[in-house]
Formats: C-alpha cells, sequence, structure tokens
C-alpha cells in the first residue's frame, strides 16, 4: 500500500530564520508526483511546490524548496526566511497516475508556527 | 483565494439521511477530485472527475457517489450517513488531462456534521 508520513505533527521557528519538514512516503510505483500543500488557520489549501520523481534536480520556488532523495523515498521542505505569514499547517502529498486513473495521498501534516 | 467555491459552507445532517455537496470548478479546468479532511487529520482522497467520467477513485464505500456536469461543476452524494462522516469536504479542480497532471486548486470546503 503506498503511504506517507510526516513525523513531526508540530514544529516552530523564529521569524527569519530556516526550518525543514520531513516527509517519507512508501510506494512501488516509478512515476509519480510529489507535492507539499499550506493550509492557512480558516483559509484554503494551496500548492507551495511541486516534483516529478522522473526529475532528479530538487524544485525551489522563491524561499521554498525540497530535498527529494528517491532511493530513500523522502521528500522534505525548507522553508528559508520564515515569515509570520508562513504559519500554517503543510502536508506532504502523493499522486500516481496509471492507464489515466488518478490517486492522491495526503500526510497527516506538520503545524508551523512563525514566532516574532 | 482560488476561483473555486463549494456550497454550502456548513451543514448539519442526521445518521441515515442523505448529502448533496456542491462545487463550481475554477474556469477552463476539466478535472475535479474530492476530499474528506477529518479535524486534524490530512485529506483522504475520494474520487476524481474528468470530463464527466470518474478516472480516479481512493477507498470510500459506494455511498459515497459523484457527478461531474458539463460546465465541469459538480456533486459529492453520500447516502446512509454515519457520524464518522463528519468532516470537511474540499473540491479541487484542474486542467488536468487523462495522461496529464497540474496544479489543483482547492475550494474553502463544506464542512458537515453528523449527528
Amino acid at each position: 500500500a503506498q503511504t506517507v508520513t510526516q513525523s513531526q505533527p508540530e514544529m516552530s521557528v523564529q521569524e527569519a530564520e530556516t526550518v525543514t519538514l520531513s516527509c517519507t512516503y512508501d510506494t512501488s510505483e516509478n512515476n509519480y508526483y510529489l507535492f507539499w500543500y499550506k493550509q492557512p488557520p480558516s483559509r484554503q489549501m494551496i500548492l507551495v511546490i511541486r516534483q516529478e520523481a522522473y526529475k532528479q534536480q530538487n524544485a525551489t520556488e522563491n524561499r521554498f524548496s525540497v530535498n527529494f532523495q528517491k532511493a530513500a523515498k523522502s521528500f522534505s521542505l525548507k522553508i528559508s526566511d520564515s515569515q509570520l505569514g508562513d504559519t500554517a499547517m503543510y502536508f506532504c502529498a502523493f499522486m500516481t497516475q496509471n492507464s489515466g486513473t488518478y490517486k492522491y495521498i495526503f500526510g497527516t501534516g506538520t503545524r508551523l508556527k512563525v514566532l516574532a | 483565494e482560488t476561483g473555486v467555491t463549494q456550497s454550502p459552507t456548513h451543514l448539519i445532517k442526521t445518521r441515515g439521511q442523505q448529502v448533496t455537496l456542491r462545487c463550481s470548478s475554477q474556469s477552463g479546468h476539466n478535472t475535479v477530485s474530492w476530499y474528506q479532511q477529518a479535524l486534524g487529520q490530512g485529506p483522504q482522497f475520494i474520487f476524481q472527475y474528468y470530463r464527466e467520467e470518474e478516472n480516479g477513485r481512493g477507498n470510500f464505500p459506494p455511498r459515497f457517489s459523484g457527478l461531474q456536469f458539463p460546465n465541469y461543476s459538480s456533486e459529492l452524494n453520500v447516502n446512509a450517513l454515519e457520524l464518522d462522516d463528519s468532516a470537511l469536504y474540499l473540491c479541487a479542480s484542474s486542467s488536468a488531462g487523462p495522461t496529464t497532471t497540474d496544479t489543483q486548486y482547492f475550494g474553502p470546503g463544506t464542512r458537515l456534521t453528523v449527528l
């Protein structure tokens, strides 16, 4: 069975510092996609960053970057220069597409609090 | 905010009843996914529709069913409601095709409470 594990239920970081959120997954698929989503308090879930498994280069979006280790099935998110607006739940997610059929699996989330 | 809207915002039902939740996709999107998010948990994938046909399903029983309409709006129907169905129901739209993927844009969700 495919699983996504986020082992850090809660984390905090000082404003302007760097924080890394962990995510591991398990799958026998070779082609898949990985995502980090942000869900601010009482607001809509938005995509932070995505990574295609066939790409070796780690994805980067401004202050957000990932460390994708395919062999270790690890997909961590690094947030640099943390801002108060980064306070949110962060979900790691995995998607497979097989013969036109899709399946998504989300982790249980990490609650990040950025401290002033 | 995304262009995905959901209605109603909140809903209270009793066990055994049926419920219909609605989602209006972002303009130009032909794919919609539905998720169930229990309190304090990550979203659980229910199913996905592409051009009015289901093209992916998670581990949910048949009493969870859906429809996607020609204008790409969609419905999630849940029959024989159980207490454990209480959750936030999210829909997400994208312009993914049958063999491609694209960013999903989530709606604000419908909070369903089953008493």
